[in-house]
Parts: C-alpha cells; sequence; structure tokens
C-alpha cells in the first residue's frame, strides 16, 4: 500500500545551521507529495507542495524537490531559525485514492541560539 | 476568520463517557476529515466525508462514529471512551481541484484524555 517514510528525530541543530529531513514514499500511480509543518499547539500548516515529478516546492526558506527515480521528497533549508523549531511531516495524496493523504510519522525540530 | 474550527481544545473523560468532538469549516469546502495524531505514529485517518451527506471509514474507524449534519460541519463521536483512545484529533478539510488535490486545513485540535 501507499505510505511515507521520514527520519526519525529528534534533529537538534544550531541557528543558521544547514537542515535535511529525508522522506521516501512508496505509491501506486503519480502522488502529490507534501510537507506540513505543526508548531506547539497548533493544527498542521500547508508548508509546501509537488504535484509532479521534478518539481520543487519552497515556502519560506524551505525547499523539497519531487524526486521519482529515488522517491523521495527531502526537506532541506540553508539557514534554520529558532523559529523553525516544529515537527514537520512529509505525506502524500494519491491519485487513484482520491484525496486521502498518508503521513509520514513526523520529525521534531528544536534550533538553538 | 476563515479555517476550520474544534470545540472544545481539551477534554477529560472517564472509561465508558460519551461525547462528541465539533467541528466545522467556512471555506465551502467538500471534504472533510477527522484525524488522530499519537506519538511515533504521525496522523492516522479515522473517517472522512467526501462531500455532504456521505461517510466513508478511515484507516482507524472502530470505536468512532461521525456525522456531516450539513456541509460546514463534521462532527465525531466517542460512544464509550476507552483509554487506548487518549490522544489529539484533528478535523481537516479540502476542496479538491481537477488536477489533484490542494493541501490540507487543519483544525488547531483536540486533546482528549481518557482515565
Amino acid at each position: 500500500g501507499d505510505s511515507v517514510t521520514q527520519m526519525e528525530g529528534p534533529v537538534t541543530l544550531s541557528e543558521e545551521a544547514f537542515l535535511t529531513i529525508n522522506c521516501t514514499y512508496t505509491a501506486t500511480g503519480y502522488p502529490s507529495l507534501f510537507w506540513y509543518v505543526q508548531y506547539p499547539g497548533e493544527g498542521l500548516q500547508l508548508l509546501l507542495k509537488a504535484t509532479k515529478a521534478d518539481d520543487k516546492g519552497s515556502n519560506k526558506g524551505f525547499e523539497a524537490t519531487y524526486r521519482k527515480e529515488t522517491t523521495s521528497f527531502h526537506l532541506e533549508k540553508g539557514s534554520v531559525q529558532v523559529s523553525d523549531s516544529a515537527v514537520y511531516f512529509c505525506a502524500l495524496s494519491a491519485s487513484n485514492t482520491g484525496n486521502q493523504f498518508y503521513f509520514g510519522t513526523g520529525t521534531s525540530l528544536t534550533v538553538i541560539p | 476568520n476563515a479555517g476550520v474550527t474544534q470545540t472544545p481544545k481539551f477534554q477529560v473523560l472517564k472509561t465508558g463517557q460519551s461525547m462528541t468532538l465539533q467541528c466545522a469549516q467556512d471555506m465551502n469546502h467538500n471534504s472533510m476529515y477527522w484525524y488522530r495524531q499519537d506519538p511515533g505514529m504521525g496522523l492516522r485517518l479515522i473517517y472522512y466525508s467526501a462531500s455532504e451527506g456521505t461517510t466513508d471509514k478511515g484507516e482507524v474507524p472502530n470505536g468512532y462514529n461521525v456525522s456531516r449534519l450539513n456541509k460546514r460541519e463534521f462532527s465525531l463521536r466517542l460512544e464509550s471512551a476507552a483509554p487506548s483512545q487518549t490522544s489529539v484529533y484533528f478535523c481537516a478539510s479540502i476542496q479538491k481541484d481537477r488536477g489533484g488535490s490542494y493541501g490540507y486545513t487543519f483544525g488547531s485540535g483536540t486533546r482528549l484524555t481518557v482515565v
């Protein structure tokens, strides 16, 4: 079945460090891929998305490229800030099952000054 | 403010009690969802409603019932709460477009503890 696997955390970085959170997926068909962010005490918010192979999603300095050959959608940011501390979820929407999403288990990021 | 509103934000129940979690969206979205979030397990779909008048089971429906009261509202009911239902519950909505689907809009969650 369709699924998403993302790197386990927690991840702790110093401010201005480079961030990578790995995400790989398994899906039939041609899914859309997403990254969501959850700040403490809040619901999930869409961070970025990509709907087809080789698309790059970007927002707030974060980027992720849809790689069909490696079935990956890794999240990157060149210089993290304390305000980026949150839990990050990778997700896919499988094209042949309507709009049901499959979420990864989440990666907690803490950025220290 | 446009978005998804969930009530209550916090709730403590005793085993065997019942309660209904309320969710309403004001974005005129067709599809609505209930997820639960547990540590180390991400989000798991409980039930969803693709359109007004329809509901379908998700990955973990046992112990829950839902009602799509109208296009705006989608409630989740626990008939006889169990400690295994201690979790954070999120409601979400989405408007499917022709080329795929937009990302969800999530509510801020209901933290439920069953003792």
